[in-house]
């Protein structure tokens, strides 16, 4: 099972570039998530979606900007690339139901210079 | 606002033996859940255990167990017999309410070294 698909593995950007980040899923989950991890910190929500057409605002929006046209897919914009947003981003899906786990891709490495 | 702390920001054990790696969170709300886990030096996030606060019994997984104790607000994840492969970050992790809030919230992290 591919479970959740992130792309790509690795990115440099320069400051003021735009890029999306990929996310799929195939396990049928209604609900997608977006998280951001700096060095030695936990993880912090972006965005979530909790069914196709659906999204909202997480911890740390600014900057960031998603859509869910289908089930499977929740890409990540970032339109104006600031240094700020050099991360390791992580997308995750789970079903809904509150004891749940949410299943991780392998996460996006990206460095803005 | 909900809160997950992890005050070990470093955890050694040798290898077979157990560890305790630390979890406390603060939310008024009665209906959250805990969750821990773990992240290698490759990356991924792998969901290790939970723990629902209207659950009567801890929870275990295996080699895995969950030290809940409510009244002092601790979720502490209990690894027995400590194996190479268990060297790695460990995350404990917090969703607060019911109904379609599955929003998680993350501590800092334990970075577990087991050693030969």
């Amino acid at each position: 099972n591919a479970g959740v698909t992130q792309t790509p593995k690795f990115r440099i950007l320069k400051i003021g570039q735009s890029m999306t980040l990929q996310c799929a899923q195939d396990m049928n989950h209604n609900y997608m998530y977006w998280y951001r991890q700096d060095p030695g910190m936990g993880l912090k929500l972006i965005y979530y979606s909790v069914g196709a057409g659906i999204t909202d605002k997480g911890e740390v929006p600014n900057g960031y900007n998603v859509s869910r046209s289908t089930t499977e897919d929740f890409p990540l914009r970032l339109e104006l690339a600031a240094p700020s947003q050099t991360s390791v981003y992580f997308c995750a899906s789970s079903y809904s139901g509150s004891n749940q786990p949410q299943h991780f891709g392998d996460g996006t490495r990206l460095s803005i210079l | 606002a909900q809160k997950i702390t992890q005050t070990q920001p470093g955890m050694f054990v040798q290898e077979k033996e157990a560890v305790t790696l630390d979890c406390t969170y603060d939310t008024s709300d009665p209906s959250y859940g805990l969750f821990w886990y773990k992240q290698p030096s490759s990356g991924e996030m792998i969901f290790l255990i939970y723990q629902g606060s209207y659950d009567q019994q801890n929870a275990t997984e295996g080699r895995y167990s969950l030290n809940f104790q409510k009244a002092r607000k601790s979720a502490n994840l209990v690894i027995s017999a400590s194996q190479l492969g268990d060297s790695a970050m460990y995350f404990c992790a917090m969703r607060v309410g019911g109904g379609s809030n599955y929003k998680l919230t993350f501590g800092k992290g334990t970075l577990l070294t087991v050693n030969p």
